[in-house]
Formats: structure tokens, C-alpha cells, sequence
């Protein structure tokens, strides 16, 4: 089941101490982006990438940074400063137009105590 | 700004009964709308766009500019139709659509056998 992968599926971590959530695709898709899901509040987005070493703060950035060096690659880190980082993270990659279809990685729980 | 509301956290009905789940927008610009559906242990994916006008799965939708709504429908709900449902909503600025989507809050639907 290739296509949008996402590790690790789920990751504890301690108050305090920054953690990189990895996402990978094989899509060749240009535009990669990254969401919270909480219950009761639906996917809000975090950044989205829509080139090759270019991203943008999306609705809900503060406390989070990411990078793009590659194509396939759109790695997020958690920092310290984000408030409440216990969440449900999805990653989704597309063709970067509108229009086009998201594709969903499997996600990453990350819990944080 | 864009926003999505979807008014329903979670819908109850019988198999073989008509379903609908509620989509309001608020954007400025021309939108295009997606829904996309979440099984159970399932990553998410598209169900529909608007732009297609196509019947997957049984289900449609249809965008009324005049009330931004795109009410996604099926006149027989199935026991597999159960899922967590959500709207999506692309803008588009200076004639060039940005891929990112604003989603509402999603809506789970319950089929009864």
C-alpha cells in the first residue's frame, strides 16, 4: 500500500521536547500538506507545500515548523511551543492545482504527556 | 476568508432510508466543493467533487450558489454508507485555483440495519 506513507503510526513523547512526524510519497505530486484532526472540529490545516523548498502557514501553524528539500518529502515538527499538541496528524499530498484530488496518508497519533 | 459548516455531528438513520448531510459555505470567490468520506481502520479519501457532477456510490451532490450549500445526498442508504463525512471547499483568486481546502467540521453518519 504505497502511494502516502506516514511513520510512525504512533508516538509518545514527554512536555517539553520537540518530535518530527515523518510523511513520504511516490505520487510525484508537487503540493503536499499537513492537518490536525481533533474530534468535534473536523481537519484544520497546519502548512501546506506547493513547490519544492516553499511552504506556507496554514490556519493553525503556530507551535509547528516543516520543511521541503524534496519532492517526496514533507517532514513536521512539533515544537514545545505548541499548547495542545496531543492530536490526530494526517498528511496529504495532490497534483497541487485546485481541482485536484488530495491524497490521505494513514496518520500519525501523536500523544504528548 | 472560506469557511465550512457542516451543521450535523453525527446522522442516524434506518438502511433503505433517504440520507442527507448539510454543507454550508462562505467564500467570496468561485469555490469548487468536495466531499470526502472516512471509513472505519481507512485513510481519507474523495468521494465527489461538484466540477465532476458525477453519482458515486449512490451518493450526490449539488452546488446552489444562491443558498452555498452542497448537500450531499443518496436516496437508499446501505450499512457500508456508515462514515465520517466531511465538506470541502477550494478557493480560487486571480484566475489561478490554490490547491489547499478548507474542511468542516464532518458529520458521522450511522446506518441502522
Amino acid at each position: 500500500d504505497g502511494g502516502i506513507t506516514q511513520s510512525p503510526k504512533y508516538l509518545f513523547r514527554k512536555e517539553g521536547q520537540n518530535v518530527t512526524l515523518s510523511c513520504e510519497q511516490n505520487l510525484n505530486h508537487d503540493a503536499m500538506y499537513w492537518y490536525r484532526q481533533d474530534p468535534g472540529q473536523g481537519l484544520r490545516l497546519i502548512y501546506y507545500s506547493q513547490i519544492v523548498n516553499d511552504f506556507q502557514k496554514g490556519d493553525i501553524a503556530e507551535g509547528y515548523s516543516v520543511s521541503r528539500e524534496k519532492k517526496e518529502s514533507f517532514p513536521l515538527t512539533v515544537t514545545s511551543a505548541q499548547k495542545n499538541p496531543t492530536a490526530f496528524y494526517l498528511c496529504a499530498s495532490s497534483f497541487g492545482e485546485g481541482g485536484h484530488e488530495q491524497y490521505f496518508g494513514p496518520g500519525t497519533r501523536l500523544t504528548v504527556t | 476568508a472560506q469557511r465550512v459548516t457542516q451543521p450535523e455531528k453525527l446522522l442516524s438513520v434506518f438502511k433503505g432510508a433517504p440520507v442527507e448531510l448539510k454543507c454550508n459555505y462562505s467564500y467570496s470567490g468561485s469555490p469548487e466543493l468536495f466531499w470526502y468520506v472516512q471509513y472505519s481502520r481507512q485513510r481519507l479519501q474523495l468521494l465527489l467533487r461538484h466540477i465532476s457532477r458525477e453519482s458515486i456510490k449512490g451518493f450526490t451532490a449539488d452546488l446552489n450558489k444562491g443558498e452555498t450549500s452542497f448537500h450531499l445526498k443518496k436516496p437508499f442508504a446501505q450499512e457500508e454508507d456508515s462514515a465520517m463525512y466531511y465538506c470541502a471547499l477550494s478557493g480560487h483568486a486571480g484566475g489561478t485555483s490554490y490547491g489547499k481546502l478548507t474542511f468542516g467540521q464532518g458529520t458521522i453518519l450511522t446506518v441502522h440495519p
